[in-house]
């Protein structure tokens, strides 16, 4: 089993709809959880962080599951330009900053 | 630097021939990242440097791949005697001194694209 494992997609969903993805993990050890967008021919840019609570950054909210190991990324009233790769990324444990990278679902958001 | 920058952006080689990539990251970012990215796949983990502490190999994929980090900034990837599979994207990247409150991010350089022909 794949450390961090995401549907490749790609979800193609029409402006102003809602989109969520999962990410889940295999290590229940793993501390640090992050979202990075990847365009095209790119590299990786943060999103955002996800915390035990969950957090928000507008249209974006990050969920973490502990117990059934997995993270999810809601997107609302997407737009053209949510157009991307969205990566999962799990630090394995504490203490180490190698960030294991999930290989990406693909979102195409189409007008 | 504002961001980490990375050089070249893009080299093209001929099998066997060794290569150097090169990054400069973020000013006062302690730790430092070797990735690289094949053609569709997931980033893959080659090295980590934290500070003056002994990097993190455990990635490197063979022997023919070595990294150094001079005076705990500018970081070099030499490949010697490339091969074809090594043909990928390499991204460096580097985050700032994380403790028990922070959750810091890495910032990504925008790659070296490396094709061996």
């Amino acid at each position: 089993r794949k450390e961090v494992e995401q549907d490749p997609g790609p979800f193609n969903v029409p402006e102003g709809a809602t989109v969520a993805f999962n990410c889940t993990y295999s290590n229940s050890a793993s501390q640090s959880f992050f979202w990075y967008r990847q365009d095209c021919r790119k590299e990786p840019k943060l999103l955002m962080s996800v915390y035990s609570s969950g957090n928000e950054d507008g249209r974006f909210t990050a969920q973490l599951n502990r117990a059934s190991q997995y993270i999810s990324l809601l997107i609302r009233d997407s737009k053209l330009s949510d157009s991307a790769t969205y990566l999962c990324v799990v630090t394995p444990t504490s203490g180490t900053y190698k960030y294991i990278f999930g290989t990406g679902t693909r979102l195409k958001v189409l007008a | 630097g504002a961001g980490v920058s990375q050089s070249p952006s893009n080299k093209v080689t001929e099998k066997g021939k060794d290569v150097e990539l090169r990054c400069d990251p973020i000013s006062g970012h302690t730790a430092l990242y070797w990735y690289r990215q094949s053609l569709g796949q997931g980033l893959e983990f080659l090295i980590y440097f934290q500070g003056n502490s002994a990097p993190d190999k455990s990635g490197l994929p063979s022997d023919r791949f070595s990294a150094e980090r001079t005076g705990g900034s500018v970081s070099t990837l030499t490949i010697q005697r490339t091969q074809q599979e090594d043909s990928a994207v390499y991204l460096c990247a580097s985050s700032a001194p994380r403790n028990r409150d922070t959750n810091y991010g890495y910032t990504f350089g925008s790659g070296t694209r490396l094709t061996v022909v």
